[in-house]
């Protein structure tokens, strides 16, 4: 069974300061790992996928996250938030071998930018 | 390639009206998926397809939803008779379901129905 959990519903921080959204998930086999991002009114972008390969993965707008499969966590990470950051953010997590009905999205985080 | 097409961007209709979503993945991908997004329930996997083939719709409310994909690049989600609490943005995606590939979203259907 696969689960993910995203820890924070909101989380605010100010312009030009670290973002770290929480995210942790539970697979009996290597999932596939990915962060989305929606703006309201929008359509959910893709930010980064982890896929089996490099733990440590870079995405769009300055974005990266890191695997860590002894914590089963998946942080998205970015050094200084912009104020264009605020957003929705979820987590996702596939098996490896694609499914629809096997992929799982987190409950999502709000991320609010102060400037 | 202009990614997935929703249409329409808005929908307000009358309860108990028909309202027809409709939806046209990127070229090549085989996988499409409808999702429902709301306050309460978040995003909710309603059904998807594989090679235009309903695979699994169990995440369909009630027999009043009902999704086609007559073609590859293609599909409609239907609801009749409408009601309220159906008022959601609705979302379709697509992807190559192949390993690890990752799905793309349209940019949803808001649907109000009053």
């Amino acid at each position: 069974a696969q689960s993910v959990t995203q820890l924070d519903s909101h989380v605010s921080v100010s312009e030009g300061t670290p973002v770290l959204l929480r995210c942790n998930y539970s697979s009996s086999y290597s999932p596939s790992l990915f962060w989305y991002v929606q703006h309201p009114n929008k359509g959910l972008q893709l930010l980064l996928k982890y896929t089996s390969a490099a733990t440590l993965v870079k995405g769009i707008n300055g974005f990266e996250a890191e695997f860590k499969k002894s914590e089963t966590s998946f942080h998205l990470t970015k050094p200084s938030a912009h104020m264009s950051d605020a957003a929705e953010y979820f987590c996702v997590v596939r098996p490896p071998g694609g499914g629809g009905f096997k992929t799982i999205f987190g409950a999502g985080t709000r991320l609010f930018v102060k400037a | 390639d202009a990614g997935v097409i929703q249409s329409p961007r808005h929908e307000v209709t009358e309860m108990g009206q028909e309202v027809t979503l409709r939806c046209k993945p990127i070229s090549g991908h085989n996988s499409l998926f409808w999702y429902r997004q709301t306050m309460m329930r978040g995003l909710e996997l309603l059904i998807y397809f594989n090679n235009n083939v309903p695979i699994d719709d169990s995440g369909m409310p009630e027999d009043r939803f009902s999704a086609k994909m007559p073609n590859a690049s293609f599909s409609t989600l239907k609801i009749q008779p409408s009601e309220p609490r159906d008022s959601a943005v609705y979302f379709c995606a697509s992807s190559l379901e192949i390993g690890t590939t990752e799905a793309f979203f349209g940019q949803g259907t808001r649907l109000t129905v009053v």
